[in-house]
């Protein structure tokens, strides 16, 4: 089984960094996912990590740590189309990894 | 705008009513799937297909009923659905049901009268 947990809300200044963590507790892990979804929208794939360490695309950030079972996502220079939420997820081993299972996503509110 | 094609955006639908759901990719992918997502939650995987077969039912209410005709395209049969069952419905598609990331639709608002 898994779990995965993610803060509810967090909130920020627009031009300031943010860090949105998660922590997770797999059966077997075959890589993180970071999804960012505005309300009433699909969810779009930002990152995947599957080794240790950072993984950067332009303004966001993710990291790894698999002996701690620990991600998280660095959003930099926010900006407030970045409002929305930030959906954690790793992939279920009981179902071959097919199965992607997501925590509870964290919603972020950038003001001004 | 998504690589992956939902229709209809918006469906209103009364109890008794039978209409579908449908998914369409031109990505190449070979794993396609559907989740159901309550507003303020995550999506919830309900089916899986992996190359044109479904690979994963995660105890769905035979009321759903999930179709793959050919690899681009995906569609979920509804009939004699429940008010609980109103939702947004996301389609997503992958290379593989393996490691790579997947790719959300824009999904269907479903609306049980």
């Amino acid at each position: 089984g898994q779990n995965i947990d993610q803060p509810t809300e967090m909130t920020a200044t627009e031009g300031a960094i943010v860090q949105i963590n998660c922590t997770y507790q797999t059966s077997g892990f075959n890589g993180l996912f970071w999804y960012q979804q505005h309300a009433g929208e699909a969810p779009t794939f930002l990152s995947y990590n599957v080794l240790d360490g950072l993984e950067e695309k332009g303004r966001f950030s993710s990291f790894l740590s698999r002996s701690k079972g620990y991600s998280y996502l660095l959003l930099k220079e926010l900006q407030m189309k970045d409002s929305a939420s930030y959906l954690c997820a790793v992939r279920d081993r009981d179902t071959g990894f097919q199965k992607l299972v997501f925590g509870t996503g964290t919603r972020l509110l950038v003001s001004p | 705008d998504t690589e992956v094609t939902q229709t209809p955006k918006h469906l209103v639908m009364g109890m008794t009513n039978k209409k579908s759901l449908k998914c369409e990719q031109h990505m190449g992918h070979r794993a396609m799937y559907w989740y159901k997502q309550k507003a303020k939650k995550p999506p919830e995987l309900m089916f899986v297909y992996s190359y044109e077969k479904l690979s994963i039912n995660e105890s769905v209410p035979s009321r759903f009923s999930p179709e793959c005709p050919n690899s681009s395209l995906l569609n979920l049969h509804l009939h004699a659905l429940q008010p609980e069952d109103s939702a947004l419905y996301l389609c997503a598609s992958s290379q593989g049901a393996g490691n790579q990331p997947q790719h959300f639709g824009d999904g269907t608002r479903l609306s049980i009268l």
